[in-house]
């Protein structure tokens, strides 16, 4: 059953605390991405990957990081740096950039 | 940074009664899409229209292109309660000399209420 997996659905953080959202996809997709989204707003990109091991920074990048590591695998990190993080995040995939996009579930984050 | 904005920002209709929503686009493009997303879910793919073709059909809906004027048109007809959901445009940007950024650009959206 091929997919985009997004874990966990709600995540909590405290001030301080840098959190790592997971992105899962056995799709075979070169592409992957992940936009935050905040409430009746559209879809701002935070990072992409075109291909194993090398990403680049989208629209807000600044205190958020990625890897890359594995193909279907895309995680992302929101640190302590990034001050107003309450939002839902979404990670996507593509066979290939700027073609169809694949969603996954999402993950609404919240600070404590 | 906006690339594609969606025009209206809200509809709301009758079930039965047409849909129509609006994109425009600032740059050149290789295609535009059309995704919808559900209320607290992720987006899902409609509809993929390139810059050489001017419209395209998929069951209840139709999808305009005009370069000429960097919009596009989203028509969704007999509308459902299940249509209800907000709508967005992506578009990728054409740099030139086939060269493209390998990402896409969304617009802010437009929710479709469809009252039963």
């Amino acid at each position: 059953d091929g997919g985009i997996t997004q874990s966990p659905k709600y995540l909590f953080r405290k001030e301080g605390q840098n959190v790592t959202l997971s992105c899962e996809q056995n799709l075979n997709h070169d592409a992957m991405y992940w936009y935050r989204q905040d409430p009746g707003q559209g879809l701002r990109l935070i990072y992409y990957s075109q291909i194993v091991n090398d990403f680049q920074k989208g629209d807000i990048a600044e205190g958020y990081s990625v890897s890359r590591e594995k193909k279907e695998s895309f995680p992302l990190t929101v640190t302590s740096a990034q001050k107003n993080p309450t939002a839902f995040y979404l990670c996507a995939s593509s066979i290939r950039a700027k073609e169809t996009q694949y969603f996954g579930p999402g993950t609404r984050l919240l600070v404590l | 940074s906006q690339q594609g904005e969606e025009d209206p920002q809200a509809l709301s209709i009758q079930e039965g009664e047409n849909a129509t929503m609006n994109c425009s686009y600032k740059t050149s493009i290789n295609n535009l899409q059309w995704y919808r997303q559900n209320s607290g879910r992720g987006l899902v793919h409609l509809i993929l229209i390139r810059s050489n073709e001017r419209e395209k059909h998929s069951g209840r809906l139709r999808v305009t292109l005009d370069t000429s004027k960097k919009s596009s048109s989203l028509l969704i007809t007999a509308s459902r309660a299940a249509d209800t959901a907000s709508y967005f445009c992506a578009t990728d940007a054409f740099k030139g000399r086939g060269s493209t950024l390998g990402r896409l650009y969304f617009g802010r959206g437009t929710q479709l209420t469809v009252w039963p």
